[in-house]
């Protein structure tokens, strides 16, 4: 695609309630980050993939984050039995290859009430 | 652990000033150094990437320089303008391992008309 595409753009769920964002990263990219931004906060590194294997996983913040990306394209990021701390702009990244330029996607803002 | 500091964390100036942003690292073992400028509710759009080889890159009215040995970039701004209105943060990617990239917590610029 043209650029990074995440969806949705809004996610407004209740507290304990499971949630998936969407990364769908520029075609080609083999590199693939998440990270969370919190309000007033700079990003925090969650996960990195190199194709569909995810090298680093250290930024998870706990057993609740999980993420998998298919067909070393798509990626999705599940948060189980979420949590009000868990609401921020979570934002997908992507690069041709590891060491290359970071393009970014508009972000998932997720609110957990 | 690569930390990043950007000062200042808020500036307003008067349209057609000219400015300086700092970015600091305490790892100077780096890949290369990208800034990045993100609108209130957006994503991060990429401005400038520096390898650790180079010591700038200019893009129109934006320059960036590198001093790897002593932990530094800085972004300048010639003529700025209301739209450069955005927080500008700068991403620092390790050399080695997994290139990790971290991130400072961004200035915000605000250009006043």
């Amino acid at each position: 695609g043209a650029g990074v595409s995440q969806s949705p753009s809004n996610k407004v769920t209740e507290k304990g309630k499971d949630v998936e964002l969407r990364c769908d990263p520029i075609s080609g990219h083999t590199a693939l980050y998440w990270y969370r931004q919190s309000l007033g906060q700079g990003l925090e590194f969650l996960i990195y993939f190199q194709g569909n294997s995810a090298p680093d996983k250290s930024g998870l913040p706990s057993d609740r984050f999980s993420a998998e990306r298919t067909g070393g394209s798509v990626s999705t990021l599940t948060i189980q039995r979420t949590q009000q701390e868990d609401s921020a702009v979570y934002l997908c990244a992507s690069s041709q290859r590891l060491h290359e330029k970071l393009f970014f996607g508009s972000g998932t803002q997720l609110s957990v009430l | 652990k690569q930390e990043v500091t950007q000062i200042p964390a808020a500036l307003s100036v008067p349209e057609g000033e000219n400015l300086v942003l700092n970015c600091s690292f305490t790892d100077s073992a780096i890949y290369n150094l990208q800034w990045f400028r993100q609108d209130p509710g957006k994503g991060l759009t990429s401005l400038l990437l520096i390898q650790s080889s180079q010591r700038e890159q200019t893009s129109g009215r934006l320059n960036a320089s590198l001093d790897k040995s002593s932990g530094r970039s800085t972004l300048y701004i010639a003529a700025s303008q209301p739209g450069d209105s955005a927080t500008y943060l700068c991403a620092v990617r390790q050399a080695g391992g997994y290139q990790k990239v971290t991130f400072g917590i961004g200035t915000k610029l605000q250009v006043i008309p």
